[in-house]
């Protein structure tokens, strides 16, 4: 059974405070991605990595930041946290040269910046 | 600025008849396009997709129809049961292999009936 976790369910934060939010998947999955849902806005793209230590911008990169160390985990770092960032934030993966229909997503991290 | 959209933002259908969900999108480049359903406190999970190649494809008893003229899809849901209630997002891509990003849409929450 394939799984991708994200290491909160729900995380609350102060303006200002630096914060990291996991990714862990157990699919040996190449592609990895970061995502944030918001209400009237649907998913979007953070970020997104095909392989360890690469990393790409999405539509939204801007007061975000991700490192890729190791094949299976993929983290989203907020270097100083605003109360526009939050949202629920949602965490895929994917084998490369594979189709967007492979593509797991994790339970997601709400995040409340106050 | 959303390139895809889902209008409705809810929907509610009684058990038994037909949920049809709508989507529109402006990008005439996009050619391979998804449906993803997402329940409360889960990721969302790969529903059913269809190839601009193609204008309808079937899998139980969920129908995508892909109208690339007017850049409409809709999801048919025949018939409809309590446990499809539940948030769906239409997501389109410029490619079924290429390219990491694919676009989604606001979602519409779907309510059945029973």
């Amino acid at each position: 059974d394939v799984k991708v976790t994200q290491s909160s369910r729900y995380l609350v934060k102060r303006t200002g405070e630096k914060v990291f939010l996991e990714c862990v998947q157990d699919m040996d999955h190449e592609n990895m991605f970061w995502y944030r849902q918001d209400p009237g806005l649907g998913l979007r793209l953070i970020y997104f990595s095909y392989d360890v230590k690469m990393k790409e911008k999405g539509d939204i990169p801007e007061g975000y930041s991700v490192s890729r160390e190791k094949k299976e985990r993929f983290s989203l770092i907020l270097e100083s946290a605003s109360t526009n960032q939050t949202s629920m934030y949602l965490c895929a993966s994917r084998p490369r040269d594979r189709g967007p229909d492979t593509q797991y997503f994790g339970p997601g991290t709400r995040l409340t910046v106050l | 600025d959303q390139q895809v959209k889902q209008n409705s933002p809810s929907l509610s259908v009684q058990e038994g008849r037909i949920s049809i969900l709508n989507c529109d999108y402006t990008n005439s480049m996009f050619d391979y396009f998804l449906w993803y359903k997402k329940y409360p406190a889960e990721g969302p999970t790969f529903l059913i997709s269809i190839s601009s190649i193609k204008d309808k494809n079937e899998d139980g008893r969920f129908t995508v129809f892909l109208n690339k003229s007017a850049k409409h899809l809709s999801l048919h849901i025949v018939p409809s049961q309590p446990g499809d209630s539940a948030v769906y997002f239409c997501a389109a891509s410029g490619n079924r292999n290429t390219g990491n990003q694919f676009y989604f849409g606001t979602g519409t929450s779907l309510t059945v009936i029973p």
